[in-house]
C-alpha cells in the first residue's frame, strides 16, 4: 500500500547550524511532494514543494532534494533558528492515489539555543 | 484574515451525542478537505469536495457527513460521538486537486 515514513522522529540541532530532514517514499507513480510545518496549537503550515519532474528546489532557507531513484526526499533547513522548532511532515500526491495527500509520521526539529 | 478558519477550536462533548464543526476558507478555491490528526499526530484525509461536489471519501464510519453548501464552506457533522473520535480535526483548501493545501489551525475535539 501507499506510504510515506521518516528515518528520524525528533532531531536536535544547535541553533545556527544547517538541518536535514529525511522522508522515504512507497509510491513510485507519486509526483507531488510537500513539506509541512507544524507548530503546537496549530495547522499544517506549506514549507516548500517540489514535482517529479526536478530533483532541487530553494526557497528562503530552505531546500528540497527529491531523488526518485531511491525514493528519498529530505528538507535542509540554513543557520536553524529557535522558531525552526516544530514537527515537519513530508507529504505525497499521485494521480492514481485521486490526488489524495499522504503524510508520513513527522519528525519533531529542536533547536537548541 | 484568515485564511481558513475553524470553529470551534475546542469541542468537549458526552459520548452519543451529535456536533458539527464549521469550516470557511476566503482564498478562493475550489477544493476542501477533513483530515484527523490522532494522538500520534498522524494525519489522514477524510473527505475532498471540489466546486461542492465529494470527490474523496475515505474510509470513514458514515456517523461522519460532511456537507458543502458553497464552495467556500465545507462543513463536518459528526453524530453518535464515540471515543475513538477524539482527535484533532483539521480543515484544508486549494485551488486545485494537485496544488498545495492551506489549513485551519483545528478543532481539538475531546469526547468524555
Amino acid at each position: 500500500g501507499e506510504s510515506v515514513g521518516l528515518h528520524l522522529p525528533t532531531l536536535s540541532v544547535q541553533e545556527g547550524d544547517n538541518s536535514i530532514i529525511n522522508c522515504a517514499y512507497s509510491n513510485s507513480a507519486s509526483d507531488y511532494f510537500i513539506w509541512y510545518k507544524q507548530e503546537s496549537g496549530k495547522g499544517p503550515q506549506f514549507i516548500i514543494d517540489i514535482r517529479s519532474n526536478m530533483d532541487k528546489r530553494q526557497g528562503q532557507r530552505v531546500t528540497v532534494l527529491l531523488n526518485k531513484t531511491v525514493k528519498h526526499l529530505s528538507l535542509q533547513i540554513a543557520a536553524t533558528q529557535p522558531g525552526d522548532s516544530a514537527v515537519y511532515f513530508c507529504a505525497e500526491m499521485s494521480m492514481d492515489s485521486s490526488y489524495k495527500l499522504i503524510f508520513g509520521s513527522g519528525t519533531r526539529l529542536l533547536v537548541r539555543p | 484574515d484568515t485564511a481558513v478558519s475553524q470553529t470551534p477550536k475546542y469541542l468537549v462533548t458526552q459520548m452519543g451525542n451529535d456536533k458539527s464543526i464549521k469550516c470557511e476558507q476566503n482564498l478562493g478555491h475550489d477544493t476542501m478537505y477533513w483530515y484527523k490528526q490522532d494522538s500520534k499526530k498522524f494525519l489522514k484525509i477524510m473527505f475532498s469536495y471540489n466546486n461542492k461536489e465529494l470527490i474523496i471519501n475515505e474510509t470513514v464510519p458514515n456517523r461522519f457527513s460532511p456537507k458543502s453548501p458553497d464552495k467556500a464552506h465545507l462543513n463536518l457533522h459528526i453524530n453518535s460521538l464515540e471515543l475513538g473520535d477524539s482527535a484533532v480535526y483539521f480543515c484544508a483548501s486549494s485551488p486545485g486537486q494537485n496544488q498545495p493545501q492551506h489549513f485551519g489551525d483545528g478543532t481539538r475535539l475531546s469526547i468524555l
